[in-house]
């Protein structure tokens, strides 16, 4: 069957620290890979997207990786900060034009 | 910046009743989706629209739900008769096409909480 899996439901880390978050399929093969941020009690948040020919992506202390043989995306962020706290999702496309389907999230909590 | 606008921003029904959810896309998107999420769930795609045309609807439950988007712009969701199940944050996306690049504008949703 078809799963998105988040790595964890929570990641604790300190301030300052490299926040990693990770985002395995299976039985897809996406053509482009997003990460939202979701605040409780607000809508996701568009970050970064991915192509499924770029290795890597950037945006200020963001950075998304996505290696289509593993079948998995990572998500850093450096230099964390207690702002950062939130919920991460990642989302896939599984055919194109069709809908994003969204992994359970992994919470942040950056501790100062 | 565009925002999607939702309201109600929260709704407290009791099962049976009729609910129904607003949504005003950002102007210019073409795209238009509602999803579902449950506490501590990822969204889950109720329906999508392309214009006023319904392009995808095979996760919704249409024996209870109902969704329409008339002119192409601003969309409503219904639930007759909602159940206890249906509690969760009913969210509206928008995008300005229907490709996988396009990112998802998400409104800050509606939660529902059926008693």
């Amino acid at each position: 069957s078809q799963k998105i899996e988040q790595n964890s439901e929570a990641l604790n880390i300190q301030e300052g620290k490299t926040a990693t978050l990770t985002c395995n399929y299976t039985n897809y093969s996406p053509a482009y890979l997003q990460w939202y941020r979701q605040d409780p009690g607000r809508g996701p948040v568009f970050l970064l997207l991915i192509r499924e020919n770029e290795k890597e992506k950037r945006k200020e202390r963001l950075k998304v990786t996505f290696d289509t043989t593993l079948k998995q995306s990572l998500f850093h962020i450096t230099a964390s900060q207690p702002a950062d706290s939130a919920t991460y999702l990642c989302a896939l496309d599984h055919q194109a034009g069709t809908a994003l389907i969204f992994g359970k999230g992994t919470t942040l909590s950056v501790s100062s | 910046e565009a925002e999607v606008a939702q309201s109600p921003r929260y709704k407290i029904t009791e099962k049976s009743q009729a609910v129904a959810f607003w949504c005003d896309p950002i102007s210019g998107h073409a795209t238009l989706y509602w999803y579902r999420q449950i506490l501590g769930q990822g969204p889950e795609l109720l329906v999508q629209f392309q214009d006023e045309s319904v392009v995808d609807d095979s996760q919704l439950p249409k024996d209870r739900f109902s969704a329409e988007r008339l002119k192409g712009v601003d969309s409503t969701l219904k639930i007759q008769p909602a159940e206890l199940g249906d509690s969760a944050m009913y969210l509206c996306a928008s995008s300005i096409r229907d490709r996988s690049e396009s990112p998802l504008h998400f409104g800050n949703g509606t939660r529902l909480t059926v008693t």
